[in-house]
């Protein structure tokens, strides 16, 4: 069965540093796709980034950067020059492509890291 | 601007009391997600209509039942709310891209119950 550990529960940095939040998976399924989502909150889940198992490139969207590492199951993220209104609750999540398309593109979701971001 | 609107955003019901929450999109994604968020936890999966066919999560109580009348709208039905059923529900749609797979899931504000 698949899951996904976030092992940060509560991260707190002072606006401008650097923070990373960790994320491992595991997954019987050769194709997956793994999700970050930021939950502010008002609590709508805001959705921030979309990989495939077989993209392994590191991407980076303005201040955020991901780092997707298949040898160690890991999707980690970084947020560069914190700032307050980074401060949410963020989630990693994992979706299976199984056989036939039973999925249905269900996340599965770690426990979420809560990042407070001091002025 | 397309989206996923979520009515209301915060309901109080009495215990037992049936509630409806209903959620609709603009996006034209053909599934259609309900989940349960309870506070400092992750969002569980209550089901999901793909197109109208319905797809129970094993452990979903019965006490949860959902209704797809045509695309763009999606309700929650609990039919007899206890205290443990007070949580965030939230609304997501996707879409499938190509046969099995599904672009990101895109989400309402979400709903706030609570059982007195």
């Amino acid at each position: 069965a698949q899951k996904v550990t976030q092992a940060q529960t509560e991260i707190s940095v002072v606006e401008k540093e650097d923070v990373t939040l960790d994320c491992v998976y595991e997954t019987r399924d050769t194709t997956y796709y793994l999700f970050w989502y930021k939950q502010p909150p008002s609590g709508e889940l805001v959705f921030l980034i979309r990989r495939n198992s077989f993209d392994e490139q590191n991407e980076i969207s303005g201040r955020y950067s991901w780092n997707f590492q298949k040898s160690t199951s890991s999707f980690n993220f970084t947020i560069t020059a914190s700032q307050v209104v980074d401060s949410a609750v963020y989630f990693c999540a994992l979706s299976e492509a199984h056989a036939g398309g039973t999925s249905y593109g269900k996340l599965t979701f770690g426990q979420g890291t809560i990042l407070t971001v001091h002025p | 601007d397309a989206m996923v609107i979520q009515n209301p955003r915060y309901q109080v019901t009495q215990f037992g009391k049936p509630v409806t929450l209903s959620c609709s999109q603009t996006l034209n994604h053909n599934v259609m997600y309900w989940y349960q968020q309870k506070s400092s936890q992750a969002p569980k999966l209550l089901f999901h209509y793909y197109d109208k066919d319905f797809n129970n999560e094993a452990d979903t109580p019965d006490n949860f039942q959902s209704r797809r009348p045509n695309t763009s709208f999606c309700f929650l039905d609990i039919r007899s709310p206890g205290l443990g059923d007070a949580a965030m529900y939230l609304c997501a749609t996707s879409r499938e891209r190509l046969a099995g797979v599904y672009n990101e899931q895109f989400f309402g504000p979400g709903t706030r119950l609570t059982v007195l």
